[in-house]
This record gives C-alpha cells, structure tokens and sequence, in this order.
C-alpha cells in the first residue's frame, strides 16, 4: 500500500527556516517524480516544488532561492528546506507522488505557520 | 503561466442530481487536465486525468470531457460523499502545473 507521511511543520518565525519530511511505503522514491503542493487555509492549491526521478529539480517563482527540494534515496523520504520565510508561506504543506503531472497519491499535510 | 478558471464557486445541489462543473484554460492545455476532490481536513484525491480518464477506484458517476481550453466534470447522480471542492489542474508543457481555485458543491 502506498503512504505519504509528512512531518516537520509548526510555527516559526518570519524569516526563520524549517524542513518538512515526507517518509514514503509501498513504493520508491527515486524512481518517481515527487512533488511538494501548499495550500494556504482557505485558499486554493498551490504547486511548489518538484524533483524528479532523475534528480532534476524545478520550483515555483514564489519560493524560488529559498526553498530546496531533496531526496534520501536509503531513508526513501522527500524533503522541502524552506528558508527565509515569509507569512505568505503559511500553509498546510502536502507531499504528493506525481505521474506525469497527475498527483496520484497524496500525504496527510503538515501545517506551516509563519508568524510573530 | 496557464491560468484555470472554474465556474460556478458555488453549487448548491441534493442528492441524487446531476452536477455540472466547468474549467477553463487561458490556452489550450490539450487533454492534459485532471480533476481533484477535496474534503474539509482531507489531501485532494485524484479524479479524473487526461480530461477523461476515471482514476483507480473511482466510480463511474464520475466523469470528464473536454479538450482544449473547456473542460467539464460531471456527477451524474449526487451521493452524501461528493459534496466537497472539487479542483481542476493542468499539466501542459510541466512545470509548472496550475490549478484552478475549485468549485465547493453543497447541500441544497
């Protein structure tokens, strides 16, 4: 079976830094391509990051030079080093399994709370 | 940047009717649209992809059309578990992939 399991968020302050894991099962990491999408509350979806299997990797212009997408193939887990953060990066957090630009599966979410 | 607009925000139906949504891409976008269900406190769940293709374990009062820049969802008859928001999201010429900022189908 297939599971995602986020970790890592809470409350941090402006301009402060975090990383958020994403522990995979039921399949390998490095071998897909692995997404972070935020969601700010009440808000829409929103890509972030994405690395792909064959180590590529590509952001979004919102968090692009702060935010740093990684993988450890022998942990098989996905992480998301966000720096410099901002209250506009205040999100539910999700990693997701990404097949050709279709999220397949998803994690739980962890929440990122940038404030004072 | 591809832009997604869904229409309408809001749609108020019972059960057992048929829902319409709609998503429309800036440009065209091919087939390379799929479709997200959300529930409150939930991760989105996979739909729909290339605009009519049910994902694994979805029912087939689900279904997509669509090519281009128009796209449609359609539930054919409302259970108590489809009222959710429902999220349309394009993957032409990736990254970035967008989405659009979903229709919240409720209880009439």
């Amino acid at each position: 079976e297939v599971q995602l399991v986020e970790t890592g968020g809470g409350l941090i302050q402006p301009g402060g830094s975090l990383r958020l894991s994403c522990a995979a099962s039921g399949f390998t990491v490095s071998s897909n391509y692995m997404s972070w999408v935020r969601q700010a509350p009440g808000k829409g979806l929103e890509w972030v990051s994405v690395i792909y299997s064959g180590g590529s990797t590509y952001y979004a212009d919102s968090v692009k030079g702060r935010f740093t997408i990684s993988r450890d193939n022998s942990k098989n887990t996905l992480y998301l080093q966000m720096n410099s953060l901002r209250a506009e990066d205040t999100a539910v957090y999700y990693c997701a399994r990404e097949n050709y630009g279709d999220y397949d599966y998803w994690g739980q979410g962890t929440l990122v709370t940038v404030s004072s | 940047e591809i832009v997604l607009t869904q229409s309408p925000a809001t749609l108020s139906l019972s059960p057992g009717e048929r829902a319409t949504l709609s998503c429309r891409a800036s440009q065209s976008v091919s087939s390379y649209l799929a479709w997200y269900q959300q529930k409150p406190g939930q991760a989105p769940r996979l739909l729909i992809y290339d605009a009519s293709n049910r994902a694994t374990g979805i029912p087939a009062r689900f279904s997509g059309s669509g090519s281009g820049t128009d796209f449609t969802l359609t539930i054919s008859s409302l259970e108590p578990e489809d009222f959710a928001v429902y999220y349309c999201q394009q993957r032409s010429n990736w990254p970035p992939v967008t989405f659009g900022p979903g229709t919240k189908v409720d209880i009439k």
